[in-house]
């Protein structure tokens, strides 16, 4: 079946760093364009960050200099390294390949809480 | 940066056409290409175009995509309504440097 499946959400206090997981199977992160979207409580969605198959990437003025997202081919994995987290950055997050392939995960909740 | 506007909702019947628009505030809806995502209450959102009027396997014919440059804006089409089709709705786009703009999403009621 290809999926995306995301992880590594939680519960973590304000200025805390927290790592998402999104595994692909049956599709291959490193040819194809993988997005982070997150909804907070009640909101619409909002993008966050992309890794193009060339390794391009880039950053929601909300979260750049603060987030990093990355990829292992060997894991066929997108990660995003979240730092200094704030209380806004509560949210359902969400990996993507939402064009062509028309893939979503199901998210991975972080909260950001003191 | 550039917006895109959604009405906040639409209500039709079942077995109906219903039409919910998106509005760029500035550049041309034609520069990037548009997407809409379907979104039930508690589940992940989905694909329903992809390109402006591209529907991935899976999708119905029932939902269809446009653009029109005269009122810079694109339009998602469901025709024959079904109560499963209930949902928020988004458009999605891109700026200059490929960076993704949502608009603020669209509910719809199947009345």
């Amino acid at each position: 079946e290809v999926q995306l499946v995301e992880s590594g959400g939680g519960l973590v206090q304000p200025g805390e760093s927290l790592r998402l997981s999104c595994a692909a199977s049956g599709f291959t992160v490193s040819s194809n364009y993988i997005t982070w979207v997150r909804q907070a409580p009640g909101k619409g969605l909002e993008w966050v960050s992309f890794i193009y198959s060339n390794g391009g990437k880039d950053y929601a003025d909300s979260v750049r200099g603060r987030f990093t997202i990355s990829r292992d081919h060997s894991k066929n994995t997108v990660y995003l390294q979240m730092n200094s987290l704030r209380v806004d950055d509560t949210a359902l997050y969400y990996c993507a390949s939402p064009t062509a392939a028309a893939l979503w995960g199901q998210g991975t909740q972080v909260t950001v809480s003191s | 940066n550039f917006m895109l506007t959604q009405p906040h909702s639409v209500s039709e019947s079942p077995g109906k056409t219903v039409t919910i628009s998106c509005t760029r505030s500035s550049g041309s809806i034609a520069s990037d290409y548009v997407q809409w995502y379907q979104q039930r209450p508690g589940s992940a959102p989905i694909t329903v175009i992809y390109e402006d009027d591209q529907r991935p396997s899976g999708v119905p014919d029932r939902f269809s995509g446009s653009i029109d440059s005269s009122s810079n804006s694109a339009f998602l089409t469901i025709s024959g309504l079904k109560t499963e089709d209930e949902a928020d709705y988004y458009c999605q786009s891109n700026d200059n440097i490929f960076r993704g703009v949502f608009g603020g999403g669209t509910k719809l009621t199947v009345l």
